[in-house]
């Protein structure tokens, strides 16, 4: 079955990096897109990033353009959320989730999430 | 940028009773819109896309109205396990992507 599996969060000071995976299966990465959705604590969901299931479009929110880089490896089925010059305000549980039907913008299936914390 | 306002922000209902949440878009959206439920410490989960259209294993109670700039979710007759936060998502204009605050069904 449909599954994703997220990793990478963890304590990091403002300015610091992160890098975020997101392992899939039951499905190729090669034929959906993928969307990174965070949540900050007690609040509603935000969209973050998507990657076109070639590769070849990627989209940012302008909360997290230029700082934030998403990336796949369709060998291992898994997509990436490279995250530099963090901020307090980029505190959240980062979910990814599949596409519903090729680039489409809704989701059908969502990781557990990982959570991020920028803190000194 | 397509803003959702949900409303009630909170629906205070006993189980049994119907549930009607609301979702307005501030521009037209035709019919490109997902209602997520999202139980306290779980994932979200697809309810309804394209407005009217349940995702698969989403029981019948759950049905979902409207195009252009208002939207429906309905539950006909709450069970316990459909005390959460709902929230509404469009798909016609983006990036970005955009979800609504959400509507919090509790237990009276």
């Amino acid at each position: 079955q449909v599954q994703l599996v997220e990793s990478g969060g963890g304590v990091v000071q403002p300015g610091g990096s992160l890098r975020l995976s997101c392992s899939a299966s039951g499905f190729s990465i090669s034929n959906y897109g993928i969307h990174w959705v965070r949540q900050a604590p007690g609040k509603g969901l935000e969209w973050v990033a998507f990657i076109r299931y070639d590769g070849s479009r990627k989209h940012y929110a302008d909360s997290v353009e230029g700082r934030f880089s998403i990336s796949t490896d369709n060998s291992k089925n898994t997509m990436y959320l490279q995250m530099n010059s963090l901020r307090a305000e980029d505190t959240a549980v980062y979910y990814c989730a599949k596409a519903r039907l090729l680039d489409y913008g809704d989701f059908d299936y969502w990781g557990q999430g990982t959570l991020v914390t920028v803190s000194s | 940028e397509v803003v959702l306002t949900q409303s009630p922000a909170t629906l205070s209902l006993s189980p049994g009773e119907r549930a009607t949440l609301s979702c307005r878009a501030s521009q037209s959206i035709s019919n490109y819109l997902s209602w997520y439920q999202q139980k306290p410490g779980q994932t979200p989960r697809l309810l309804i896309y394209d407005a009217s259209i349940r995702a698969t294993g989403v029981p019948a109670r759950f049905s979902g109205s409207g195009s252009g700039t208002d939207f429906t979710l309905t539950i006909s007759s709450l069970e316990p396990e459909d005390f959460a936060v709902y929230y509404c998502q469009q798909r016609v204009t983006w990036p970005p992507l955009t979800f609504g605050g959400g509507t919090k069904v509790e237990i009276k």
